[in-house]
């Protein structure tokens, strides 16, 4: 069954990049079934989708985000990424990574469990 | 891209029916067959409940219905239970290959 775990560090400073990684395990990522995407829930806040990318490489943006924002993709290492750049406290947030379901930037259905990031000094 | 529309909360007894609503735009949810829902307990990840309007995925319970009038979708909870409460979310593919959510509606089951 399709499994994904983030990864990356838990603490950033104000106006760094903020990088993470999601592992995805028991699918190849070359498939055509799944676009994959990152999520990410502000303290007390609902849900906002980042970005996703197809194993092309072929990215969507969030237009909100999209000026600080860069997806990619290792398929050889069965590794998707995110890359914020300019963090400020406002980008605190639990961070998902998850797959798109039909290979279209649709529906999320399976998710990673979070991992929480605090932008602080 | 603003954000979709929900109620704050929605609350209601074990064994009720209950009916949360999330309204979007004519570039969501207006032209597009595409909205989902997701459950959200306390500290976990978001669940897919319902895809494209009114599709339950493999293992999503068939007291979960989806609904789509115009801009407005609609989740109902049939024969509520206290594992219901939490936290439900819309999303909607838009327009230039884009997804926006709602802002989520708790549910409280009394």
């Amino acid at each position: 069954q399709l499994q994904l775990q983030e990864s990356g560090p838990r603490l950033v400073k104000p106006s760094e990049t903020l990088s993470l990684t999601c592992t995805v395990s028991n699918v190849r990522m070359t498939t055509t079934t799944y676009y994959w995407g990152w999520v990410r829930q502000s303290p007390g806040k609902g849900l906002e989708w980042i970005g996703s990318i197809f194993h092309t490489g072929k990215t969507s943006y969030n237009p909100s985000l999209r000026s600080r924002v860069t997806i990619s993709i290792d398929t050889s290492e069965s590794q998707f990424s995110l890359s914020l750049s300019s963090v400020t406290t406002a980008d605190t947030a639990v961070y998902y990574c998850a797959s798109m379901m039909h290979g279209l930037i649709r529906t999320f259905d399976i998710w990673g469990q979070g991992t929480m990031v605090t932008v602080s000094s | 891209q603003a954000a979709l529309t929900q109620p704050a909360s929605v609350s209601g007894s074990p064994g009720q029916s209950i009916t949360m609503s999330c309204t979007g735009t004519s570039s969501d949810i207006g032209i597009y067959e595409y909205v989902s829902w997701y459950q959200q307990h306390p500290g976990k990840a978001p669940k897919l409940l319902i895809y494209d309007v009114t599709y339950r995925p493999s293992g999503a319970s068939d007291r979960f219905s989806g609904s789509k009038s115009g801009s407005t979708a609609s989740l109902t909870i049939s024969g509520l239970q206290a594992e219901d409460e939490g936290d439900y979310y819309c999303s909607s593919y838009s327009s230039s290959s884009t997804v926006v959510f709602g802002g989520g509606t708790r549910l409280t089951v009394l």
